[in-house]
């Protein structure tokens, strides 16, 4: 079967780095994704992974080890409209063409003063 | 602007009745998703399409019904037989299944049946 694993809740102060960690054990293995979705909203893509190594994007960054089944996102100079959900979600290979995508739960991430 | 549209983005059904939630994109995207989201708990795939008049079953198809009659719509239907249908239902588009193709959300229907 296919299990994701993420903290439910997380706490940063403005202006800090946080680092959201995400496990994964799955079969068929082909890219890791990063959401984000601010509450009652919709999500929007922040990253992919498929090879092991660092991603970077502007405040934003996102780690992979294949060997591991770890990945996290990286946060930098954490701004209040960070808070909101982050949704880790593996894409697996199918036997047809399609791409699906599997979820964790989310982290949600409140950033405080 | 082009994007994904869902309607209502609120809706109200009484138990034992079937309804039907749009999703439409203009993105010329080949793929669809349908997911369902309910509080503690990841998005779960329901249905999924990579071409105009084939669809699959997702993890969680049961009660729900598709059609993929044109490229642009996904329309999904709650029927009676869903034992749990009051959630947030999602709609994903993707350029096409194979690759790496992120999909694009649209802004969801949450649904309440009483």
């Amino acid at each position: 079967g296919q299990n994701i694993d993420q903290p439910t809740e997380m706490t940063a102060t403005e202006g800090a780095i946080v680092q959201i960690n995400c496990t994964y054990q799955t079969s068929g293995f082909n890219g890791l994704f990063w959401y984000q979705q601010h509450a009652g909203e919709a999500p929007t893509f922040l990253s992919y992974n498929v090879l092991d190594g660092l991603e970077e994007k502007g405040r934003f960054s996102s780690f992979l080890s294949r060997s591991k089944g770890y990945s996290y996102l990286l946060l930098k100079e954490l701004q209040m409209k960070d808070s909101a959900s982050y949704l880790c979600a593996v894409r697996l290979i199918n036997t047809g063409t399609a791409s699906k995508l599997t979820f964790g739960t989310g982290t949600r991430l409140q950033v405080t003063l | 602007d082009g994007g994904i549209t869902q309607s209502p983005k609120y809706l109200f059904r009484k138990e034992g009745q079937n309804v039907t939630l749009s999703c439409e994109q203009n993105l010329n995207h080949d793929a669809m998703y349908w997911y369902r989201q309910d509080p503690g708990q990841g998005l779960r795939l329901i249905y999924y399409s990579q071409i105009v008049n084939d669809f699959q079953k997702g993890d969680i198809a049961e009660g729900y019904s598709v059609s993929r009659e044109k490229k642009e719509s996904f329309p999904l239907t709650v029927t009676s037989a869903q034992k749990n249908p009051t959630a947030f239902y999602l709609c994903a588009s993707s350029e096409d299944s194979s690759g790496y193709n992120e999909q694009y959300f649209g802004p969801g229907t949450r649904l309440t049946v009483t």
